[in-house]
């Protein structure tokens, strides 16, 4: 079965960090690009990083540049998400995504997510 | 960046009727770029239709995209219960991705 589950969510104050993790199974990882999708309380869906295969391409939202940084290992079949100077604005559900290119392929397959909040 | 504008926010109808929803591009977009996802309570998004027409793996025919240029419909052509839900589209023809904001397809 193809699957992605993401973990690492929880509370955390403003300023702190944490580090989101994607483990997939049931598909080829390396053959997919992959991303963030976050969706705040109540609201809409926001992309927030994506990675080629390769991790030779790396995007990011506007909103988080400069505070997040997306990786993977291709041999552990995980994506990462490390979240630095979380403020409460980044306080979502964070789903990962797979997506058969890095910029013009739609995404076909997403985990459950995993909230954060943010949080004094 | 591409902002995608949704319309209706909310359709109010019955099982059995034809739902019409709306997604209106800043600029004109690639049709292959476009895509339509259904999320219900609690539960992640679900790709439908990718290419603005093409139907994901196991989507029912019921639901059909189409348009181009900057304006794109998907079409659910007899409303099942379970497709009470709220819709995106999406652009993911550069960097970055966008979403729209949404339509919530809602029981009459």
């Amino acid at each position: 079965e193809v699957q992605l589950v993401e973990s690492g969510g929880g509370l955390v104050q403003p300023g702190r960090s944490l580090r989101l993790s994607c483990a997939a199974s049931g598909f080829a990882f390396d053959d997919y690009a992959m991303h963030w999708v976050r969706q705040g309380p109540g609201k809409g869906l926001e992309w927030v990083s994506g990675i080629s295969w390769r991790s030779d391409n790396i995007g990011y939202a506007d909103s988080v540049k400069g505070r997040f940084t997306i990786s993977r290992d291709n041999a552990k079949n995980s994506l990462y998400l490390q979240m630095n100077s979380l403020r409460a604005e980044d306080t979502a559900f964070y789903y990962c995504a797979r997506s058969g290119c890095y910029s013009d392929c739609a995404f076909d397959i997403w985990g459950q997510g995993t909230m954060v909040t943010v949080s004094s | 960046e591409i902002v995608l504008t949704q319309s209706p926010g909310t359709l109010s109808l019955s099982p059995g009727e034809r739902a019409t929803l709306s997604c209106r591009a800043s600029q004109s977009i690639t049709t292959i770029y476009l895509g339509w996802y259904q999320q219900k309570p609690g539960q992640a998004p679900r790709l439908l239709i990718y290419g603005a027409s093409s139907r994901a793996t196991g989507i029912p025919d019921r639901f059909s995209g189409s348009g181009s240029g900057t304006d794109f419909t998907l079409t659910i052509s007899r409303l099942e219960p379970e497709d009470f839900a709220v819709y995106y589209c999406q652009h993911y023809g550069n960097s970055p991705p966008t979403f729209g904001q949404g339509t919530k397809v809602e029981i009459k």
